[in-house]
């Protein structure tokens, strides 16, 4: 099962804009995390954040976390062609298992 | 230089032949992960290890069979059982124990049974 949907599917923006990506959940969870998948690649961790936290930044990300609506989202500042991937959701609900749920992901594409 | 590898990068095979996906780490992680991903889905986890000797089904394990007898592998085997099995094959791994931590992931196995 899918626990993680992803809004937009897809998103197209030019080079320096924001890029920002929404994932909902249903149940309750120890942590939400991002990944970053290239075309036919592996996927790339680019953030965790507990559910006790609010908002976390690394770099260019900014991710919120708002378990009361179950959702977080997930802000690109000042994109770059290199962004271009897919981005994932994935919710930990396990119990300490660090089982991942994944969501369905955004395609973005930034262009120049 | 640590990682997690897997072989080979794309696998052909015919219909009705078991076929053995290879994953590799050198992390000295506990935890290891087979998923599988559809073209424009996300993933979904067919089997996943949390210690040596033991393992524990996923969401979609029918057809998949799996072993873990070293620390540093986690062989998928696609049996014939699987209705569908071309897809693309993803390995993880990550610390064990009770805290939150990242997976980190190989490069991934592209099976195509004809």
């Amino acid at each position: 099962s899918q626990q993680g949907e992803e809004d937009p599917q897809a998103l197209s923006i030019q080079e320096g804009e924001n890029a920002t990506m929404n994932c909902s959940y249903k149940t309750s969870i120890n942590n939400l995390q991002w990944y970053r998948q290239n075309s036919g690649r592996g996927l790339v961790h680019l953030i965790l954040i507990r559910s006790n936290e609010r908002e976390k930044h690394s770099g260019r990300l900014r991710v919120t976390l708002d378990t009361s609506k179950k959702s977080s989202s997930l802000l690109i500042t000042a994109s770059r062609a290199a962004d271009t991937a897919s981005y994932f959701c994935a919710t930990d609900n396990s119990g300490g298992g660090n089982k991942l749920t994944f969501g369905t992901g955004t395609q973005l594409k930034v262009e120049l | 230089d640590g990682g997690i590898t897997q072989s080979p990068k794309y696998l052909f095979r015919k219909e009705g032949q078991n076929v053995t996906l290879s994953c590799e780490q050198n992390l000295n992680h506990d935890a290891m992960y087979w998923y599988r991903q559809d073209p424009g889905q996300g993933l979904r986890l067919i089997y996943y290890s949390q210690i040596v000797n033991d393992f524990q089904k996923g969401d979609i394990a029918e057809g998949y069979s799996v072993s873990r007898e070293k620390k540093e592998s986690f062989p998928l085997t696609v049996t014939s059982a699987q209705k569908n099995p071309t897809a693309f094959y993803l390995c993880a791994s990550t610390n064990g124990g009770t805290g939150a931590y990242e997976q980190y992931f190989g490069p991934g196995t592209r099976l195509t049974v004809t």
